[in-house]
């Protein structure tokens, strides 16, 4: 099976940086998705990378390395609003998408 | 945002009885994905569709059946739920499988006494 790692909570104050690290160890690889989840709602998505680097989308960073199985999503200038869980997600290669069990990120005033 | 319409929204059932959830979208999109979401384990796949009459299982399929007779439309029943069937259900849509992302309906939250 697929084995998507990432930590399970992370406090931040308003105004910083925060950075959600993810590891992976899949059957292939055909892309990595970031994506945020507000408590009681539907995931909604972050950021997308398939080739090595970093993907910038406003206050919202994604970084991917495939050779070392390992991703961040950076996300900066923080708000209350993004007080949410972020989940880490994979394709594989019969382009199924597995999650990690996400990470929840609390934003202090 | 994506067209996708997920029903009921919640529902309250008894281990035993069949239950079917239904998810309708109105973007055309090829590829639908029924996921179950549980605390500490995330999101994990039952069932998807790549097309009409088309279907595959995922991690989580045993207790499942799903059914797609045309491309808005994609069905998922439990035969004969159990309590362990507890559950957030999310659908979800892609146009694609390279590159693009899934959209995901609002949920079905189903509690099985």
């Amino acid at each position: 099976g697929q084995n998507i790692d990432q930590p399970t909570e992370m406090t931040a104050t308003e105004g910083a940086i925060v950075q959600i690290n993810c590891t992976y160890q899949t059957s292939g690889f055909n892309g990595l998705f970031w994506y945020q989840q507000h408590a009681g709602e539907a995931p909604t998505f972050l950021s997308y990378n398939v080739l090595d680097g970093l993907e910038e989308k406003g206050r919202f960073s994604s970084f991917l390395s495939r050779s070392k199985g390992y991703s961040y999503l950076l996300l900066k200038e923080l708000q209350m609003k993004d007080s949410a869980s972020y989940l880490c997600a994979v394709r594989d290669r019969d382009y199924k998408l597995s999650f990690g069990a996400g990470t929840t990120v609390t934003v202090r005033a | 945002d994506a067209g996708i319409t997920q029903s009921p929204r919640h529902k309250v059932t008894e281990t035993g009885t069949p239950v079917t959830l239904r998810c309708h979208q109105t973007e055309n999109h090829r590829y639908m994905y029924w996921y179950r979401q549980d605390p500490g384990h995330g999101l994990r796949l039952i069932h998807y569709s790549y097309g009409v009459k088309d279907t595959d299982k995922g991690e989580v399929s045993d207790g499942y059946s799903v059914s797609r007779s045309k491309t808005e439309d994609f069905l998922l029943t439990l035969e004969s739920a159990t309590s362990s069937q507890t559950s957030v259900y999310f659908c979800a849509i892609s146009e694609s499988q390279e590159g693009s992302p899934l959209h995901f309906g609002n949920g079905t939250r189903l509690t099985v006494t």
